[in-house]
């Protein structure tokens, strides 16, 4: 049963830094593109980050291209998602996930953890 | 920018078949979108459905369909019931490693 649990969300002040954490069980990790979905309070999901197989290729919203880096470390099968300078629309719960088809088709999901940027 | 666009809601009454779109705002959805769907009930994660848009995620029951419709791509439910009230959002592939979700739809069973 493919699992993915995410961690390091919390609350952080404008313009300060997270890493968000997700540990991936079930699958192949190094064989499945992966990606990050937030979705703010009460609105829809945003896709936010992939990242391929190897780690070797990356792709960014334009909201967050510049100030978000993901990154995996396939021997620890845990997927990453460094925030800096981050901002109030930033609040959010962020979901990994697994994608299907390369970087495309999110499949299984992680619970999410929630990231709150306020002062 | 591309839009992807979802009706922000539709009703179906219990037993009856509903089909939710999703579209573009300049252009038409082709399976190289590889459009995915999601359910998502209050306070819990998404659940794929429908990935690539008509492979049926592990576990869900066949009465969820997917397909391109015209220049859409298509979420059937058939024989609706009670607990698929739920957000349902789509997701297609853009390229070059962007993917983008519409707004989503509100579905109501009653």
């Amino acid at each position: 049963e493919v699992q993915l649990v995410e961690s390091g969300g919390g609350l952080v002040q404008p313009g300060g830094s997270l890493r968000l954490s997700c540990e991936a069980s079930g699958f192949t990790f190094r064989s499945y593109a992966m990606t990050w979905v937030r979705q703010a309070p009460g609105k829809g999901l945003e896709w936010v980050s992939a990242v391929s197989g190897s780690g070797g290729d990356t792709y960014y919203a334009d909201s967050v291209k510049g100030r978000f880096t993901i990154s995996r470390d396939n021997s620890k099968n845990t997927l990453y998602l460094q925030m800096n300078s981050l901002r109030d629309d930033d609040t959010a719960v962020y979901y990994c996930a697994k994608t299907e088809v390369g970087v495309a088709a999110p499949g299984a999901w992680g619970q999410g953890t929630l990231v709150t940027v306020s002062s | 920018q591309t839009v992807v666009t979802q009706e922000p809601s539709f009703s179906v009454s219990p037993g009856g078949t509903v089909t939710l779109t999703c579209g573009l705002s300049s252009g038409s959805v082709s399976t190289s979108y590889y459009p995915s769907w999601s359910q998502q009930t209050p306070g819990q994660a998404p659940r794929t459905l429908i990935y690539s848009t008509n492979t049926r995620s592990s576990g869900v029951p066949d009465r969820f369909s997917g397909s391109i419709l015209g220049n859409k791509a298509a979420l059937t439910i058939t024989g609706a019931q009670a607990d698929d009230e739920s957000d349902y959002y789509c997701v297609l592939y853009m390229g070059r490693g962007i993917s983008v979700f519409g707004g989503g739809t509100k579905l109501t069973v009653l």
